[in-house]
C-alpha cells in the first residue's frame, strides 16, 4: 500500500525557514516524480514544486521560485522542501503527492501545516 | 486568479446529473491531459479522472470526464449525498512550465 507521510510543519515568523519532509513507502520511490501542493486555509489547491525521479530536474511555481528548494533522497525514500524567506501568504497545508505519468497525482499524503504569523 | 477557470459552486438533488466545467487555453488544456480531483471535507484530495476521461479503479462509473479544445467537463450522474465535495481540474501548462489547478468547485447535494 502506498503511503506518504509529511512532517516538519510549524508556526514561525515572516522571514523564517522551515524544512518539510515526506516519507514514502509501498512503491519504488526513485521511479516516480514527486510534487508538493499546498492549500491555504479555506482556499483551493496550489501546485508548488516537483522533482523528477532521479532528482536531476526541478520545477517551481513563480510564487515560491528562489525561496523554496525541493530535493529527494532515494536511498531514504524521502522528499524534502526547504522553505526560506517565508511570507504570510505561505501559510497553508502542504501535501506531498506522487505522480504517475499515465495517471497524474495518484496518491496524496495527509499534509503538514505551515503557519507564518507575525 | 487561477489559470484554469471553474465555477465556484454547483448543486443538485440526489439522482440528478451535474456538470462541472473547466476552461483553459492552448498552452494547458489544449495541449495536455486533464485531471480531476475530489476533496471531501477535511480530507486530502483524491484522483478522480485522469487523461481526460479515465477512471482509476474504485471510482464509480457515475463520474466521467470529457475534453474539447481548451475546455473540459466533469459529469456526475445519479448524484449521491456522498458526492458533496470540492472538485478541482488540473493540467500541465507548457508556457508556465508548471502544473496548474482550477480554483475549485464546491458541489452541494441538496
Amino acid at each position: 500500500e502506498v503511503q506518504l507521510v509529511e512532517s516538519g510543519g510549524g508556526v514561525l515568523q515572516p522571514g523564517g525557514s522551515l524544512r518539510l519532509s515526506c516519507a514514502a513507502s509501498g512503491f519504488t520511490f526513485g521511479d516516480y516524480a514527486m510534487h508538493w501542493v499546498r492549500q491555504a486555509p479555506g482556499k483551493g489547491l496550489e501546485w508548488v514544486s516537483f522533482i523528477t525521479g532521479d532528482g536531476r530536474d526541478t520545477y517551481y511555481a513563480d510564487s515560491v521560485k528562489g525561496r523554496f528548494t525541493v530535493s529527494r533522497d532515494n536511498s531514504k525514500n524521502s522528499l524534502y522542501l526547504q522553505m526560506n524567506s517565508l511570507r504570510l501568504e505561505d501559510t497553508a497545508l502542504y501535501y506531498c503527492t506522487k505522480e504517475t505519468q499515465t495517471t497524474g497525482f495518484d496518491h496524496w499524503g495527509q499534509g503538514t501545516l505551515v503557519s507564518v504569523s507575525s | 486568479q487561477s489559470v484554469l477557470t471553474q465555477p465556484p459552486s454547483a448543486s443538485g438533488t440526489p439522482g440528478q446529473r451535474v456538470i462541472i466545467s473547466c476552461s483553459g487555453s492552448s498552452s494547458n488544456i489544449g495541449r495536455n491531459y486533464l485531471y480531476w480531483y475530489q476533496q471531501l471535507p477535511g480530507t486530502a484530495p483524491k484522483l478522480l479522472i485522469y487523461r481526460n476521461n479515465q477512471r482509476p479503479s474504485g471510482v464509480p462509473d457515475r463520474f466521467s470526464g470529457s475534453k474539447s479544445g481548451t475546455s473540459t467537463s466533469l459529469v456526475i450522474s445519479e448524484l449521491r449525498s456522498e458526492d458533496e465535495a470540492d472538485y478541482y481540474c488540473s493540467t500541465w501548462d507548457d508556457s508556465l512550465t508548471a502544473w496548474v489547478f482550477g480554483g475549485g468547485t464546491k458541489l452541494a447535494v441538496l
